[in-house]
Formats: C-alpha cells, structure tokens, sequence
C-alpha cells in the first residue's frame, strides 16, 4: 500500500498569514493527490483534485502543486473561516489511503 | 444541487450488522460512483470501499474485507453499505461520497469525491 505522510501534524497561524502544509508518498502517485478540508462535525469538503486542479467555489487563495512523491497545499492569506483539518487523498493505486491530516488553527 | 443523505446514527451490540442508507439527488446517480469513508472519534479518515452505481463493481477495504457489503439501488438512487461482525472499534462516523471514477490499465480507479452525505454515527457498544 501506499502510505501518505503529511506534516506538520497541527500548526498555528494569524489571518493573513501563508500556509504551506506537505504530503509526501511513500512511492510515485504521479499527479493523483485530493486535498479536503474538515471542519469539526463536517463531512470533508474536496479544495483540490488531480494536485492542482481547484474545485469550483473554492477560494484561489487555496492552491496545490507538486507531482510524483512530493506535495503541496498552499493557503495564502489565511482567514477565519480556514481554521480547519486538512487531508490528502492520493487516488493512484488501492487503497486510496489519506494522509493523517493536518490541523491548522487560527 | 447535489445532495446526499443518509440514514440516522445507530447504536449495535459487538457481533450484529448495521447497515446505512445514502439517498442521492440532483444528479444521474449512474454516472458517478459512491465511496464510503469512516472516522474513528478523534481520529482520521479511513477508505472503506467504493462502488460502481452504473455496473454494481466494489472494491473494499483490506481492513473491512468479508465484513463489509455495498449495494446500491437504482430505482431510488440509494446506496447502501453494510457492515457485519461489528466490534468497538467499528465505532466511527461513516460517510457515503459521491466519486469520479476512470477505467484504466484494465480497472476501475475511483479517483476523487466532490459531494458528501452529512454521517451516520455508528456506536458499538455492549
């Protein structure tokens, strides 16, 4: 299986700030890497298909890079409402395993 | 606009099945598939399995394997996902998704879930 790991595992920020949260596969995924976003008590909501591809009203200040082991999900600006867990799903290969999330608070 | 919803939270003794209901709208239930996800009280989200709405194909979960059944209807647009033999550590908040899937290198892909249900909390408890 392919194991995803995502860091850090919490970090805290201000509004305003830029933040950058890292999955890493542990063989090559190519470009089949979700980002969602879960708030408390929420079902997970999808920010980011295919690494990079961002889902329709999501806000630009979200935006993902990166291809085969390494990526990113970046969050320029950061405002209230982001105060949330992040996930990465990769979708190359059974199963398609989350990351253990990142959890960003304001 | 797309919604899914599914059936109210359950409480099962270790041993018996639950079974929940995932009632989709807004959109040609065959034309996407349906993932299902759990969470573990404070914990991360977990793939269970996936099936194709259009041809009945699933692909499970190693953890949930001989334990987990996922059916759908057609006739009224309603996927459902049982799970046998359950155990304290069955106890999550279970998710249906709709699923964007391809067929590639002779398999289906499921690939990414753009719409949720809100979660049906399964508690196993003696």
């Amino acid at each position: 299986d392919i194991q995803m790991t995502q860091s850090p595992s919490s970090l805290s920020a201000s509004v305003g700030d830029s933040v950058t949260i890292t999955c890493r596969a542990s063989q090559t995924i190519r470009n089949y890497l979700n980002w969602y976003q879960q708030k408390a008590g929420k079902a997970p909501k999808l920010l980011i298909s295919a690494a990079s591809s961002l889902q329709s009203g999501v806000p630009s200040r979200f935006s993902g890079s990166g291809s085969g082991t390494d990526f990113t999900l970046t969050i320029s600006s950061l405002q209230p409402e982001d105060f949330a867990t992040y996930y990465c799903q990769q979708s190359f290969s059974y199963p398609p395993e989350f990351g253990g999330g990142t959890k960003v608070d304001i | 606009q797309v919604q899914l919803v599914q059936s109210g939270a359950e409480v099962k003794k270790p041993g018996a099945s639950v079974k929940v209901s995932c009632k989709t709208s807004g959109y040609t239930f065959t034309d996407h598939g349906i993932n299902w996800v759990r969470q573990a009280p404070g914990q991360g989200l977990e793939w269970m399995g996936w099936i194709s709405t259009s041809n009945g194909h699933t692909d499970y979960a190693q953890r949930v394997q001989g334990r987990v059944t996922m059916t759908t209807d057609t006739s009224t647009n309603t996927a459902y996902m049982e799970l046998r033999s359950l155990r304290s550590d069955d106890t999550a908040v279970y998710y249906c998704a709709r699923v964007y899937y391809d067929y590639i290198w002779g398999s289906y892909r499921p690939r990414y879930s753009d719409s949720w249900g809100q979660g049906t909390l399964v508690t196993v408890s003696s």
